[in-house]
């Protein structure tokens, strides 16, 4: 157990449909992470938040849209998507945003879209 | 932008060999992170390195810093099948917090 929840675990949905990834991290983080892990990819940053404000958007589609309501929750609303879009996504948190920031990672969402 | 290559991209060794993976960024960095993650797992933290030619041990995993802090590298002696996954290195540079993940090695052990 790392301490960053995401629920859920696996998710299956149409290209119309429109669903929401959580995140929930118990260490008393300040900075929480969207990544993305395809299948030979490197792990893709999609956003970056600092107490609650986003600071990294890394030319992520609008179909995929953040949500930090607190320090402790994050969300990823997805809506639309594409079947390349199909990954894993992953939720991090580390204390802050600075250089040497170690990352806390959840055990993700493995999304599948058909 | 930042590119960070590691190689192999995979490699299976019998248990009690040894192991090592190597990782190249295209720029200088401030700071290299290993992680490892497990099969069907999530990438956990394994140790980082700040300093030019730094060296690190944590029992059987010897990490190494280049001197011109561009490369690095995992080794790991006597594999055990407790080592199986895909070992990550991402590195940093600039003075704010974010990574540039390796391709990743993937390492298989039998018996």
């Amino acid at each position: 157990e790392t301490g960053v929840t995401q629920t859920p675990r696996h998710l299956v949905m149409g290209m119309t449909n429109k669903k929401s990834l959580k995140c929930e991290q118990h260490l008393g983080h300040n900075a929480m992470y969207w990544y993305k892990q395809s299948a030979k990819k490197p792990l893709e940053l999609m956003f970056v938040y600092s107490l609650e404000e986003r600071v990294e958007n890394n030319s992520v589609p609008s179909r995929f849209s953040p949500e930090c309501p607190n320090s402790s929750h994050l969300f990823l609303h997805l809506h639309t998507l594409q079947p390349e879009d199909s990954a894993l996504y992953l939720c991090a948190s580390s204390q802050g945003t600075g250089v040497g920031e170690k990352l806390f990672f959840g055990s993700g969402t493995q999304l599948s879209v058909l | 932008g930042q590119q960070v290559m590691q190689i192999p991209q995979y490699q299976h060794v019998q248990e009690g060999e040894d192991f090592t993976t190597y990782c190249n960024s295209s720029t200088t960095l401030s700071n290299i992170q290993w992680y490892k993650q497990r099969p069907g797992g999530h990438p956990v933290f394994l140790i980082q390195l700040v300093k030019s030619g730094e060296v690190k041990k944590q029992k059987r995993l010897t990490f190494q810093f280049g001197e011109a802090k561009k490369n690095s590298s995992l080794h790991i002696t006597a594999t055990q099948t407790t080592d199986v996954g895909t070992y990550f290195c991402a590195g940093e540079t600039g003075t704010a917090s974010k990574l540039t993940f390796g391709t990743g090695t993937r390492l298989q052990v039998t018996l």
